[in-house]
């Protein structure tokens, strides 16, 4: 079982470029949501989406948007990263009111 | 606004020794209570959970004990063992309610041999 993929797994940008993070679910989960984890910060809600279509601001959304591709895929784009944009990208799935949030395994951004 | 608050940051504890993280919470209305487990290079998995109707959850050599009236909830790992050195997240939110839930700091847990 795959669960939740993402991809890359490491990246270095210098400020001002752009990039997409990428994020497959194959547990046919509803929901999806993108994190971001610091340190002394614990894990942040950057956006979520509850179902294929839909897509909402978390805690720490500036600087970034999303796209629901189809129930599997939910992106994360950086339109001009910023080095406060450095840090550990983490895509998490669940199905609609479960109690259990399925990670990925992360991505590492170095913004320079 | 840190509606849940997560202490040690980091600990140290002996091999057979029990490792406590305590977390506190601000909403009363909250009434699910997960910990995340995190290995190094790896993202969070739940490890164990709780609400608010009991005061004890064992699973284990991990436990939760809870305590509303102090709205405040702690993680015991007895017997503490090498494999289980990461970082322990608690987290609290509405059942269902990924979408606003509050994570704790991390506790970054090393059990020494």
């Amino acid at each position: 079982n795959a669960g939740v993929t993402q991809t890359p797994k490491f990246q270095v940008l210098k400020t001002g470029q752009s990039m997409t993070l990428q994020c497959a679910q194959d547990m046919n989960h509803n929901s999806m949501y993108w994190y971001r984890q610091d340190p002394g910060m614990g894990l942040r809600l950057i956006y979520y989406s509850a179902s294929e279509g839909t897509t909402d601001k978390g805690e720490v959304p500036n600087g970034y948007n999303v796209s629901r591709l189809n129930k599997r895929e939910f992106s994360l784009r950086l339109e001009s990263a910023a080095p406060s944009q450095t840090s550990v990208y983490f895509c998490a799935s669940n199905r609609a009111g479960g109690e259990k949030l399925f990670f990925g395994s992360g991505t590492q951004l170095s913004v320079l | 606004q840190q509606q849940v608050k997560q202490s040690p940051q980091s600990l140290i504890v002996q091999k057979g020794g029990i490792s406590i993280i305590n977390c506190a919470y601000e909403n009363t209305a909250f009434d699910y209570f997960p910990w995340y487990q995190q290995f190094p290079g790896k993202g969070p998995a739940l490890l164990i959970a709780i609400r608010p109707d009991v005061s004890e959850k064992k699973e284990g050599r991990f436990t939760i004990s809870f305590n509303k009236s102090a709205k405040q909830f702690s993680l015991h790992i007895m017997d503490s063992q090498p494999g289980d050195s990461a970082t322990y997240f608690c987290a609290a939110l509405l059942s269902g309610g990924y979408q606003k839930v509050t994570f704790g700091i991390g506790t970054k847990l090393q059990v020494i041999p």
